[in-house]
This record gives C-alpha cells, sequence and structure tokens, in this order.
C-alpha cells in the first residue's frame, strides 16, 4: 500500500505558533497533495506539490517534498484557531489517476 | 473548481437495511469517485464511476455490497446495502485529478444501529 504516515498523530498549539506536520509514503509518486477536514466534514484542498518540486508556498502553508526520503512536510504559521482540522497528505500514483490518503494530523490551536 | 452537492448529510439507519447517497455536482466530470471514512480514520477509495460504464471497485469492495451508478456527467449514487454497525462511516464523493487535486462533497455521516 502506498498509504502515508502522518506524525504527529495529534499537535497542540496556542494561537501564533507555527505547526509542523510530516507525512512519509511507499512508492514513487507523481504530486502529494495536502487536505484540510473540518470535524469530520468534507475536505479541502489545501496545496499540491509536484515530483519536481521541492517547495510550495501559499499564504501561511509551505510544503515541502524532499522524493529522495519520501517524505513531504506542511508548515502553517501564525496558526489561528480557524486552523483547527485534520490534515491529510495524499499521493497520486506514477499515472495520476488516483489518491492514496495517509493517516492525518489532528491540529488543535488554543488560544 | 466545481462544487458537489452531497446529500443526506446524516442518517441513522436500521442494521439490514440500504441507503443510498446522492451527489450531484455543478459541471460534467469524467469520474467520481467515493470514499468511506471509519471513525477516527484515514479515506479509503471505495470505487471510481465512470458515466457509461461499471465502476471499478477497489479491493475489499464489492458491488453487491456498494452498488454505484452514474447516469449522467454531474450525477452519482453510492448505495450501502444491508448495512451493519460496521458500516457506520463518512462517505464522501469527489471529483477532479489527481493531477491538479480534488473537490469533496461535504460528506454523509451514516450511522447503523
Amino acid at each position: 500500500s502506498q498509504q502515508g504516515e502522518e506524525d504527529p498523530q495529534a499537535l497542540s498549539i496556542q494561537e501564533g505558533e507555527n505547526a509542523t506536520m510530516n507525512c512519509s509514503y511507499k512508492t514513487s509518486i507523481n504530486n502529494l497533495q495536502w487536505y484540510r477536514q473540518n470535524s469530520g466534514r468534507g475536505l479541502v484542498h489545501l496545496i499540491l506539490i509536484r515530483s519536481n518540486e521541492r517547495e510550495k508556498h501559499s499564504g501561511r502553508l509551505r510544503v515541502t517534498l524532499d522524493t529522495s526520503k519520501k517524505s513531504s512536510s506542511l508548515l502553517i504559521t501564525a496558526s489561528r484557531a480557524a486552523d483547527t482540522a485534520s490534515y491529510f497528505c495524499a499521493t497520486a500514483d506514477g499515472t495520476a489517476s488516483k489518491l492514496t490518503f495517509g493517516t492525518g494530523t489532528r491540529l488543535q490551536v488554543t488560544l | 473548481s466545481a462544487v458537489i452537492s452531497q446529500k443526506p448529510s446524516r442518517d441513522i439507519c436500521q442494521r439490514g437495511t440500504s441507503l443510498t447517497i446522492q451527489c450531484q455536482v455543478d459541471s460534467q466530470v469524467t469520474m467520481m469517485f467515493w470514499y468511506r471514512q471509519q471513525p477516527g480514520q484515514s479515506l479509503t477509495l471505495i470505487a471510481t464511476a465512470n458515466q457509461g460504464s461499471e465502476a471499478t471497485y477497489e479491493s475489499g469492495f464489492v458491488i453487491d455490497k456498494f452498488p454505484i451508478s452514474r447516469p449522467n456527467l454531474t450525477f452519482s449514487t453510492l448505495t450501502v446495502s444491508n448495512m451493519s454497525p460496521e458500516d457506520s462511516s463518512i462517505y464522501l464523493c469527489s471529483v477532479g485529478g489527481a493531477n491538479y487535486g480534488y473537490t469533496f462533497g461535504s460528506g454523509t455521516r451514516l450511522t447503523v444501529v
């Protein structure tokens, strides 16, 4: 299975701090994506990084990808209470035909 | 990006019964995807639904248990048949491409009692 393993499983920080989540996967990929899920609702696409990219930014989000280590990280800077959610990485296989999701990180941002 | 309307948002069902979940997309899409998210777990792909052909099921999922319809390019249904408490999960539909990202419906939270 190519399912990603995310670390940590849960993270609790205070508002204003940075949050870092890590994702590891097993086989070669076309791209890696990060999603947010609020309270068991639908997932929201955050950012996509392709296998030939090493870093990508979107607003307060910074994603890195290390294909040699088969790992990625998501950094949320200056966190807010509204960032409280579960975050999932998902990998697209070589043919980019479907996604396989990681185990997720539950982020709690307190005031 | 596409907008998906998914219904129902939640339901409580008796074991042995069936529930049909609907997803309506505001644009035509070739493939729609159905996922299951068991309590506290990640998402697992159930099947890929193409219009005009039978759905392609992932390992561990069978058509008799999760029949899927795809009558046109904007609509799909997933039925959870002969339900047991183990089927209690969130079911999500999605559209998109692995090359650019997916849009998800808001999910159906199913509880089987």
